[in-house]
């Protein structure tokens, strides 16, 4: 089975700080994503990479940055933390190919206060 | 853009009733089309997806969907619901083979006993 697992459940951090969400893929999956989920506005992705050290914006980069230094690790930095990115994050990852589905971790509720 | 419309944001049905979960799409080329469950502090789990051939897929749980092209839907149904089906249902579209998946906002299914 493939597994995607993401370092924290819930994480509480304050204003400004900076916040590293980390997730780990362990079947060799060129593709990894991350979105943000909250309620009434479904999954919305944030970046995604493509290869190590290839990353590309997705439709809400702004104050988000992210890392792909090895193929199974792909970090999401919240430079400086707002409250206006408390919010459910997830994770994913996919082989290249058309017919593959994107596996998702259990995901990281962030609360910044 | 592409877009993804479901048109419920909450769906409750009675244990052993039928259920159907409505997904429109808004692409002119061709799409992969996923739907996928997410259970209460749970990341998603793949129910099923279309990608060629059959209009009818087949998905776990007893779920299926059907492809219809000339209304460009996507519809998830279930002959007699459980309890544990009470979730929240995610269509997702893929188009032209691209990586990146774009999403629904989500049904949130409430089976009553």
């Amino acid at each position: 089975d493939v597994k995607v697992t993401q370092s924290s459940r819930y994480l509480v951090k304050r204003t400004g700080e900076k916040v590293f969400l980390e997730c780990v893929q362990d079947m060799d999956h060129e593709n990894m994503f991350w979105y943000r989920q909250d309620p009434g506005l479904g999954l919305r992705l944030i970046y995604f990479s493509y290869d190590v050290k290839m990353k590309e914006k997705g439709d809400i980069p702004e104050g988000y940055s992210v890392s792909r230094e090895k193929k199974e690790r792909f970090s999401l930095i919240l430079e400086s933390a707002s409250t206006n990115q408390t919010s459910m994050y997830l994770c994913a990852s996919r082989p290249t190919g058309l017919s593959y589905e994107q596996y998702f971790g259990p995901g990281t509720r962030l609360t910044v206060t | 853009a592409q877009s993804v419309t479901q048109l419920d944001s909450q769906v409750p049905v009675f244990e052993e009733a039928p259920v159907e979960l409505r997904c429109n799409y808004s692409s002119s080329v061709s799409v992969y089309l996923f739907w996928y469950v997410q259970y209460p502090n749970q990341g998603l789990q793949l129910l099923l997806k279309y990608l060629s051939g059959s209009t009818l897929v087949k998905g776990i749980n007893g779920f299926e969907a059907e492809f219809n092209k000339s209304q460009t839907s996507f519809h998830l149904r279930k002959p007699s619901v459980h309890i544990s089906d009470t979730a929240e249902y995610f269509c997702a579209v893929s188009v032209g083979g691209a990586n990146n998946l774009f999403f629904g906002t989500g049904t949130r299914l409430t089976v009553i006993p």
